[in-house]
């Protein structure tokens, strides 16, 4: 059975300090791994898909890694407007379209 | 280009009592999706529709009936409202082919009293 573990479940940081959230991942053939933003009510936001090890893909201040049983999603010089919860999903083979979801990792920014 | 959008926002319901949630998408998706969203058990999927014409059940499907009216419209129906039905509820839409991301709707949050 595919399962996700995002870690930590909550991170604060100061406006400037770099971090990194952690997706632990277990799946019968990966297919895809999905990186999210969701911002109180309301829908998560599609952030990046990862299809193999050593695969990175970046937006702005966000770079997100995969290895073969993890993923990072590295948040450089934050601001206060990265504050969201990040969610991670895996898609494998034997899932048929389900995504499987981790928790999140909520994180806060202060100035 | 609207994206997904979700009917209503928020609704109240008593026990017992019946509702569908509509959803529809501008994307020209072949597949949707319903997921419930409950603190500290992250998202969960409902039903799907991988191609207009079919319908499969997902991990919570127990409670709920949905149909997907033609290539834009997957509505989800709840016959029989319990409280443990209270949740956010969010349609997805996505190809069934790669690169396989879901983009989602913004939420009806129904309170079951």
């Amino acid at each position: 059975e595919d399962q996700v573990t995002q870690s930590p479940e909550a991170l604060r940081l100061q406006e400037g300090e770099s971090s990194s959230l952690n997706c632990s991942y277990t799946v019968s053939g990966l297919r895809g791994l999905f990186w999210y933003r969701q911002d109180p009510g309301k829908g998560p936001e599609f952030l990046f898909t990862l299809y193999s090890a050593g695969e990175e893909k970046e937006k702005e201040r966000l770079k997100a890694t995969l290895t073969k049983k993890e993923s990072f999603l590295h948040i450089t010089a934050p601001k206060p407007e990265d504050s969201a919860t990040y969610l991670c999903a895996v898609l494998g083979s034997n899932s048929g379209y389900a995504l499987n979801f981790g928790k999140g990792t909520s994180l806060l920014v202060t100035p | 280009n609207a994206g997904v959008t979700q009917t209503p926002k928020f609704q109240v319901l008593k026990t017992g009592q019946s509702m569908t949630l509509q959803c529809a998408q501008d994307m020209n998706h072949n597949s949707m999706y319903w997921y419930r969203q409950d603190p500290g058990m992250g998202l969960r999927l409902i039903y799907y529709s991988a191609s207009e014409g079919t319908t499969d059940k997902g991990e919570v499907p127990n409670g709920y009936n949905v149909s997907r009216l033609n290539k834009r419209e997957f509505s989800l129906r709840l016959e029989s409202a319990a409280p443990s039905q209270t949740s956010v509820y969010f349609c997805a839409s996505s190809e069934y082919e790669a690169p396989y991301e879901q983009y989602f709707g913004p939420g009806t949050r129904l309170t079951v009293t």
